[in-house]
C-alpha cells in the first residue's frame, strides 16, 4: 500500500540556519513526489513537484528512488518560511494525493 | 486564489444535528475531494468525485456523505454530527480545467466545524 512518512512533527532552526524536512515514500509504481506548504491559518498551496525540478523560495526537493525519499531542502532559512509544510505521493487513481502528517517548521531568530 | 471556495467557513453545532458543508468551483475541474485536517494526522481523504454524480469513499469516510450534483458544487454531510468530527474541513480540485496541471491539487481555504 502507499504511504508518506513524515519522521518530524516540529523542526525548530534558527534564522539563517540549513533545512531539511524529511520525507519516505512506499509505492510500488513510479513516483510522483509533491510538497505542500500551509501557512498560518491559510490554505494548502503547492511549493515544489519533483517532475518540474524546480527551486521555489530557495527550495529544492530531489527524489531519489533509492532511499525512497524527496526531502526538502533550503540553505538558509528566513522568518517567512515557518509553516507547515506537507509531503504528498501521487497515487493515479481518482487523481489522488496521499499525505503525509506533516512538519511544523518553525525558524526563530 | 484559485476559484474554489467553501462555505461556511466556521460553524459550531451541537452532537446529534446533521450538517453540510459546501464546496464550490468557478474552475471547472473534473475531481473534487474532501479531507479533514487533524494535528498528528495530516491530511486524510474523507470522500472524492471523479464526476457529475461520481464519488467514492476515501480512507475515513464513516459517518459522512457527499453529493455532486453539478461540476461546480461537492457537498459534504455529516447526517449526525459527533464529537470526533470537531476538524478543520478542506475541499480540493484536480484534473484538466482553467488551472491545468493534471494531477495538482488546488485547495479551498477551509471550514472550522466544532462540534460540542
Amino acid at each position: 500500500a502507499q504511504r508518506v512518512t513524515q519522521p518530524e512533527k516540529l523542526l525548530s532552526v534558527f534564522k539563517g540556519a540549513p533545512v531539511e524536512l524529511k520525507c519516505n515514500y512506499s509505492y510500488s509504481g513510479s513516483p510522483e513526489l509533491f510538497w505542500y506548504v500551509q501557512y498560518s491559518r491559510q490554505r494548502l498551496q503547492l511549493l515544489l513537484r519533483h517532475i518540474s525540478r524546480e527551486s521555489i523560495k530557495g527550495f529544492t526537493a530531489d527524489l531519489n528512488k533509492g532511499e525512497t525519499s524527496f526531502h526538502l531542502k533550503k540553505p538558509f532559512a528566513q522568518e517567512e518560511d515557518s509553516a507547515m509544510y506537507y509531503c504528498a505521493l501521487f497515487t493515479g487513481g481518482g487523481n489522488k494525493l496521499t499525505f503525509g502528517t506533516g512538519t511544523q517548521l518553525k525558524v526563530e531568530l | 486564489d484559485a476559484g474554489i471556495t467553501q462555505s461556511p467557513r466556521h460553524k459550531v453545532t451541537e452532537t446529534g444535528t446533521p450538517v453540510t458543508l459546501r464546496c464550490h468551483q468557478t474552475e471547472n475541474h473534473r475531481y473534487m475531494y474532501w479531507y479533514r485536517q487533524d494535528p498528528g494526522h495530516g491530511l486524510r481523504l474523507i470522500h472524492y468525485s471523479y464526476g457529475v454524480k461520481d464519488t467514492d469513499k476515501g480512507e475515513v469516510s464513516d459517518g459522512y456523505s457527499v453529493s455532486r450534483s453539478k461540476t461546480e458544487d461537492f457537498l459534504l454531510t455529516l447526517e449526525s454530527a459527533t464529537s470526533s468530527q470537531t476538524s478543520v474541513y478542506f475541499c480540493a480540485i484536480s484534473g484538466w480545467g482553467n488551472l491545468s496541471s493534471y494531477n495538482e491539487q488546488f485547495f479551498g481555504p477551509g471550514t472550522r466545524l466544532t462540534v460540542l
